[in-house]
């Protein structure tokens, strides 16, 4: 039972353009949400994250976008950088109930020079 | 100010060995968290320990595999009698408390002969 999910394996984009990488969701229980980015043979590094009562949360270039009716979360990175270029994980957990996080499958991002 | 350390980086055991997996969290953090990758798969939880008690083990399978956290010293997680679906990246994160986000270390890539 996949309650995130990733449909997008891989998204690849212009350096300088704004990539978009999509999560949807399907426990309505979830209420805080986050994104970490993933390079090879690395640990996942936290990035951003955004409460349910929140619809935006931005930090730099990274700005996270909610939609609960939707079950629907975005991350979008503008401009894009191929420092960029890493695995980009959505994960989610309910707040009242604990820390574990349920993780995406993950999307691919490459960042073209 | 030292990251989430765990070690070893690559573990090789034969089916029917002891795997040991050590996680020394970053300083000042006391909530302790594992996950498994499977390839091409997001990370799934495991288990949540504070200093000496588990706090949260309903991603655990339910034979073979042990965690702990001691007073003193790294978290261990390990499992007994490994068989082949045992490889599998294992990442532990670590918080300072239970609604802080997650900061992971590089993993232990388990392979099983």
């Amino acid at each position: 039972d996949q309650q995130v999910k990733q449909n997008s394996p891989s998204l690849s984009v212009q350096e300088g353009r704004i990539s978009i990488l999509n999560c949807d969701y399907t426990n309505s229980m979830f209420d805080y949400f986050l994104w970490y980015k993933k390079y090879p043979a690395e640990g996942p590094t936290f990035l951003i994250s955004i409460s349910s009562i929140k619809d935006k949360n931005e930090d730099g270039r990274f700005t996270v976008f909610l939609n609960k009716s939707a079950k629907h979360l975005s991350l979008h990175i503008v401009p894009s950088q191929p420092g960029d270029s890493a695995v980009y994980f959505c994960a989610a957990k309910i707040e009242t109930s604990g820390s574990r996080l349920t993780f995406g499958e993950g999307t691919q991002l490459t960042v073209n020079p | 100010n030292a990251g989430v350390m765990q070690n070893p980086r690559h573990l090789v055991r034969r089916r029917g060995q002891e795997a040991r997996l050590r996680c020394s969290p970053m300083k000042g953090h006391s909530h302790v968290y594992w996950y498994r990758q499977l390839p091409e798969e997001g990370l799934k939880f495991m288990v949540y320990l504070q200093k000496e008690n588990i706090i949260d083990e309903s991603g655990m399978p339910k034979e073979r595999f042990s965690a702990e956290f001691p007073k003193e010293g790294p978290s261990i997680l390990r499992i007994q009698q490994v068989v082949r679906g045992d490889s599998a990246a294992y990442f532990c994160a670590s918080s300072p408390r239970w609604d802080q986000p997650q900061h992971f270390g590089d993993g232990t890539r388990l392979s099983i002969l």
